[in-house]
This record gives structure tokens, sequence and C-alpha cells, in this order.
């Protein structure tokens, strides 16, 4: 069936980076953009970024300009997501997500990866 | 930035209750207006798309309606599956989701 399965939980000092991977399988994986969105504990949704999986350059929400980093490798159908310098601020859950279009809705969400940076 | 602003922010509502939830975008997005339902520790699921447009799979209890800038998400007898958080997105520039509304036990 259609998913995006993603890495499991991260524990980071502050300062540090993290990496966390999105595999989808069950549809052509260039025929869909990938997402980036966290949630802080108890907090709404945040988009991060967008990736095409064909081709192109990623667009990241400009609060993150600097600080991630979005890849694909189309030989394992796998996306990845990098932050570095990480703060307290960051902990939260991070989830990827597909769309047909780069102007269409979010259909499936991947599981869920929660990051904690903490001293 | 387009601002997405929904109302209210909780929602106190019994079994077999009509309930709606607004959002309002800061600006026109064009019929390009997603709803999501999201319970505790899981991922968000898409109910509905362009503002009115049932995703496959969602019970026809869910609706959508709205344009411009003024959206509804209705939910036309509450079953007990429904309580959770809805948010709405727009992906009309970039991408933007409303604070969320918590549907709650009465």
């Amino acid at each position: 069936q259609v998913q995006l399965v993603q890495s499991g939980a991260e524990v980071k000092k502050p300062g540090a980076s993290v990496r966390v991977s999105c595999k989808a399988s069950g549809y052509t994986f260039t025929n869909y953009y990938i997402y980036w969105v966290r949630q802080a504990p108890g907090q709404g949704l945040e988009w991060m970024g967008i990736i095409n999986p064909s081709g192109g350059s990623p667009n990241y929400a400009q609060n993150l300009q600097g600080r991630v980093t979005m890849t694909r490798d189309t030989s394992t159908s796998t996306v990845y997501m990098e932050l570095s310098t990480l703060r307290s601020e960051d902990t939260a859950m991070y989830f990827c997500a597909r769309s047909y279009g780069d102007r269409d809705a979010f259909d499936i969400w991947g599981q869920g990866t929660m990051v904690t940076v903490s001293s | 930035d387009i601002q997405m602003t929904q109302s209210p922010s909780t929602l106190s509502a019994s079994v077999g209750d009509r309930v709606t939830i607004t959002c309002r975008a800061s600006q026109s997005i064009s019929g390009r207006l997603a709803w999501y339902q999201q319970k505790p520790g899981k991922a968000p699921k898409l109910l509905i798309y362009t503002a009115s447009t049932l995703q496959s799979g969602v019970p026809s209890r869910f609706s959508g309606s709205g344009s411009g800038t003024e959206f509804t998400l209705t939910i036309s007898s509450l079953q007990p599956d429904d309580f959770a958080t809805y948010y709405c997105q727009q992906y009309n520039h970039f991408w933007t989701f409303g604070q969320g509304t918590k549907v709650e036990i009465k």
C-alpha cells in the first residue's frame, strides 16, 4: 500500500544536527512532491519545506533558511531532512507528507519522528 | 504570508450534534483549502480538499464549503470517532495551517 515510513526518534544536544528520513513505497516516487511539517508539543502544524523528488531545488520556510536541508535519493525512494544548530525550540514531532502537485493537499503522511533537543 | 484563523479554538459537543468549524484566510486563496483531522500521537489525516471535495474513504457526514477567504467544515452528526483536533490549510501561496480546533466531548 501507499505509505511514507519515517526513521525513529532522536535525542540531540543543543547545537547538534539531526537527520530524519522518509521512505516512500507503493507509488511512483518521482510523481509526488514531499513536504516536511513539524509540530511542537501541544502546538499546531508548521510547514518547513518542499522537495520535488524528480529534481530541482527545495523550497524552505523563511524562518528555517540556513538551518534546514532537504535531499532525495531516488535509488531508495527516500527523502531526508537535516536540521542543524538545534535549539530547545526545535523539540517537536516531524512529519513528511506528499502531494501530487505543488498546489495540492497532503494526502499521505508519514507516522512522525519525535526529535528532542535537550542538554 | 497568508494567515489562517480558525474558530472556535475548542468546541464541546455531544454525539449526534451538528458541528461547524470556520477558517478565515488573510487573503483570497482561490479555493485551495484543505481540512485535516488529527488524533493524539498520530499524523494528520486529509478529510477535504479544494474546499469541498471529500477525500476517498472519508465518511459523508463530513462536508466543506466556502470560497474567497471564508470556509467551513461541517460534521452533520458527530460520532465517537470524530473527537479530535481539526486543522485547515491553505496551499495557494506556500502552505499555512490554522491553529486548530479541538472537538471535545461535552
